[in-house]
This record gives C-alpha cells, structure tokens and sequence, in this order.
C-alpha cells in the first residue's frame, strides 16, 4: 500500500513560517489534502487538492506538491497554531485513503 | 447547521461486538459517500472504511476486512459501522466523515463528526 511519511515533530518561533513536508513515491501524482487536529477534537480540513483552502481557514495555510514531497506551509505562526498536522491521499491501487502519521507542531 | 454526530461507543469484551451510528443534518446525506476513521489513543489517523451513496459498494482497511461491516439508512440520514470479533487493537475513538463531490469519494473530508470511544479490553 501507499506509505505517506510525516516527521514527528516541527517547532517553530511565533512570526516564523512553519514547513511541514509530506512524503511519498511520486506524490506529485496524487491530490494531496491537509488536516489539522487540536487536542481532544475532531480534525480539521485546512487545505484540499495540494493546495486550495476551505472557506474559513486563514491565508497563512498554504501547499504545495511536486516531486516526493507536498508541503504544507503555515506563515506567520501564532500560538493557536499548535496542532497535529495530517497528510492525506487516496491510493487508487488498494481503495483506501491513506493518512501520514501526523507531524506535531510546537510553536516556541 | 451542518452535522455530523456519532454515538454507539462503549467498553466492550475482547471477541464482543459494538455497532456504531452516524447521524447527519444540514447537508444532502443520501449524495454522499461516507467513511470512517479512527484514532488509537495517542496514535494517528487510521482510515477504516468508506460506502458508496447509495450503499451499493464498500471498502475496508486491511485490519478490519471480514470483521467490520459499514452501511447506511439514507431514509433516516444515518450511517453505521458494526464492529464484530472486536480486539484490544480496535479501540479508538471512531469518527464519521465525509466531503462534498469527488472529495467525499477519496478524502479531502470538510466534514467530521465528534467522535465516539470504543475500548476493548482483552
């Protein structure tokens, strides 16, 4: 099956842009859709199709996809940007969506 | 309001079964595809099975093919997942989900439930 590799963690300093990357054979490939996930809730869809935002999630979420790698960027970190962060694509070859193991986000 | 809200968890034998429900308002339920996912304590997102609009086809994820079962009623708006031969592996917190035209069919989900718990004790 499609294997989707996330790093566990990411920090970054409020103000700063946040990268976290997304890896995955050929991924440029693939649509890919970013959730973001607070404790103790429901995840969050912050960015679908590599790289449009839902209606109501800031302009400092952003993403991209080529290559190996899609990247979602979250420019000018605020502490309420402290989240899991979860990568997603649909492996055509099983049908079955396919989530990353999720990257940590700490905002220093 | 759009909404989804599953209910159903429980504490539950190793070997028992549980079968969960999803009930959806403020969107047209019967056009979507429906999927559920969960997330062991501490862990990740796990996708475990998805169903068709018309509840015609399924998937499931490799650790609960031929022990889970997912359908829909779209005449009272409601999904289920019937959990069968349940192990301690199973437990999570289940969420319902879906997404608006192809996105509900393969992810992209802008729609989440809150959450139910399922814990299996061995």
């Amino acid at each position: 099956s499609y294997v989707l590799t996330q790093p566990p963690s990411v920090s970054v300093a409020p103000g700063e842009t946040a990268t976290i990357p997304c890896g995955g054979n050929n991924i440029e490939g693939k649509s890919v859709h970013w959730y973001q996930q607070r404790p103790g809730l429901a995840p969050v869809l912050v960015i679908y199709l590599d790289s449009d935002r839902p209606s109501g999630i800031p302009r400092r979420f952003s993403g991209a996809n080529s290559g190996n790698t899609a990247t979602l960027s979250i420019s000018r970190v605020e502490v309420g940007d402290e989240a899991d962060y979860y990568c997603q694509v649909w492996d055509s070859s099983t049908q079955h969506v396919m989530f990353g193991g999720g990257t940590k986000l700490t905002v220093l | 309001e759009v909404q989804l809200v599953e209910s159903g968890g429980g504490l539950v034998q190793s070997g028992e079964s549980l079968r969960l429900s999803c009930v959806a308002s403020g969107f047209s339920f019967s056009s979507n595809w429906m999927h559920w996912v969960r997330q062991g304590p501490g862990k990740g997102l796990l996708w475990v099975s998805r169903i068709t609009s018309d509840g015609r086809r399924t998937n499931f994820a490799d650790a609960v093919k031929g022990r889970f079962t997912i359908s829909r009623d779209n005449a009272k708006n409601t999904l289920y997942l019937q959990m069968n031969s349940l192990r301690a592996e199973d437990t999570a917190v289940y969420y319902c989900a879906t997404g608006a035209g192809i996105m509900g069919a393969t992810g992209g989900f802008d729609i989440w439930g809150q959450g139910t718990m399922v814990a299996v004790s061995s």
